[in-house]
């Protein structure tokens, strides 16, 4: 079946820092891909999305990459701050807007 | 806009009871969608609804859970006779009907305890 895994469980930053959160897919089919992130006790919030027609999009501070050859998605946050302290999933969309989650990165911005 | 609702958002069931989840997606969509998560966990899709119809059942437990968004009402996710490994957040999302974005958008999650 689909599976969607991320590289590494936690990553700690110093604040002001670059982050980099990898996730690797494994459904070369799968035509577009939403970053969540979710803070303690609360549903998932879309950060950036990106179609498999595409291999970089930039929002505000974010930016995802998509590397269709090795199946694999990587979200970079600018200039990480303690509010970027959370959980990161990446999605995968296969078909009939059902959505295939990875296991998390959680995020830990230190001061 | 108000967003995606659930409620209860937390939720306590002895073994054997049943737990009844709710959603209303946000205004305009008829697309809801249910996930599971474990501590720790990513999400896992449970059911894919519109109104009426049930699109996607592949995520559903085969025995003790259903789902159903019926024309007027929130979509409700049911659990009969629920264990202990029910525990878990339930999430609901919505996304607009006929949209080329795909974007769902989520509700704040509802909690299930079973003691």
């Amino acid at each position: 079946g689909e599976s969607v895994g991320l590289h590494l469980p936690t990553l700690s930053v110093q604040e002001g820092d670059n982050s980099i959160i990898n996730c690797a897919y494994s459904n070369s089919a799968s035509d577009y891909f939403i970053w969540y992130k979710q803070e303690s006790g609360k549903g998932p919030q879309f950060i950036i999305d990106i179609r498999s027609n595409m291999d970089k999009r930039q929002g505000q501070r974010v930016t995802v990459l998509l590397n269709k050859t090795v199946k694999h998605l990587s979200l970079q946050i600018a200039a990480t701050q303690p509010g970027d302290s959370a959980v990161y999933f990446c999605a995968e969309n296969l078909n009939f807007n059902k959505f295939y989650f990875g296991s998390g990165t959680k995020l830990n911005v230190k001061p | 806009n108000a967003g995606v609702m659930q409620n209860p958002r937390h939720l306590v069931r002895r073994r054997g009871q049943e737990a009844r989840l709710r959603c209303s997606p946000m205004k305009g969509h008829s697309h809801v969608y249910w996930y599971r998560q474990l501590p720790e966990e990513g999400l896992k899709f449970m059911v894919y609804l519109q109104k009426e119809n049930i699109i996607d059942e592949s995520g559903m437990p085969k025995e003790r859970f259903s789902a159903e968004f019926p024309k007027e009402g929130p979509s409700i996710l049911r659990i009969q006779q629920v264990v202990r490994g029910d525990s878990a957040a339930y999430f609901c999302a919505s996304s607009p009907k006929d949209s080329g974005h795909y974007e769902q958008y989520f509700g704040p999650g509802t909690r299930l305890t079973v003691t």
